[in-house]
């Protein structure tokens, strides 16, 4: 289960508060990845990096900010704005070149707002 | 962008059977097929995937066909054992250089029954 990671496993949190998932991966894979699971909707994409101090809005990135500053870390700031913040929250990484492309997920954090 | 349409939502053989996915993709230019497998309460796995210059990928009970000119593929598992009951997620990308933005089906819980 090494190679990525994402703290902590179970997160609680009260409504209007900004919240900061961590995801660390030590495989030296440049791109890197935040899905948000929901039951019946399965993983909808939230922001993706390719590289350092690069990063792209995913289909569903409002009220979500993330950061870039190394290439092994990639942290998913929930704030206040996101309407609707519980849910279970995967964190992935994966080379950009080569011949296999294969997505490598975190254990997942599952945040509760309240 | 990418829709990634997944079917059935749930499906449920008696073991042994087999068992068959199908998804839609909307964007012609994706060319990466992969297909996820998330047990229960773990993290997804790669299981298979099919880039667009081939029809057909085998790799022992768990095949993958495309249609590039419908636009969907499938994911088809034989003879199915209790372990492979799991969610079950397609998805669709574009792979070029610096780029790998992957979206995901809504998923397919399987159950195989003994």
């Amino acid at each position: 289960d090494g190679g990525i990671t994402q703290s902590p496993k179970y997160l609680f949190r009260k409504e209007g508060q900004n919240v900061t998932l961590s995801c660390e991966q030590n495989l030296n894979h440049d791109a890197m990845y935040w899905y948000r699971q929901d039951p019946g909707q399965g993983l909808r994409l939230i922001y993706y990096s390719q590289i350092v101090n690069d990063f792209q809005k995913g289909d569903i990135a409002e009220g979500y900010s993330v950061s870039r500053e190394k290439k092994e870390s990639f942290p998913l700031t929930v704030t206040s704005a996101q309407k609707n913040p519980t849910a279970f929250y995967l964190c992935a990484s994966s080379i950009i070149k080569g011949r296999s492309y294969e997505q490598y997920f975190g254990p997942g954090t599952r945040l509760t707002v309240t | 962008g990418e829709n990634v349409e997944q079917h059935p939502s749930t499906l449920s053989v008696q073991e042994g059977d087999s068992a068959v996915i199908k998804c839609t993709y909307s964007d012609s230019a994706s060319n990466y097929f992969p297909w996820y497998k998330q047990e229960l309460g773990k993290r997804p796995q790669l299981i298979i995937d099919i880039r667009s210059n081939v029809g057909e990928k085998k790799d022992q009970r768990i095949a993958v066909t495309l249609n590039k000119t419908a636009k969907h593929f499938s994911l088809h598992i034989t003879e199915t054992q209790p372990e492979d009951s799991a969610v079950y997620f397609c998805a669709a990308s574009t792979i070029f250089y610096n780029n790998n933005d992957m979206r995901f089906g809504a998923g397919t819980r399987l159950t195989v029954k003994p």
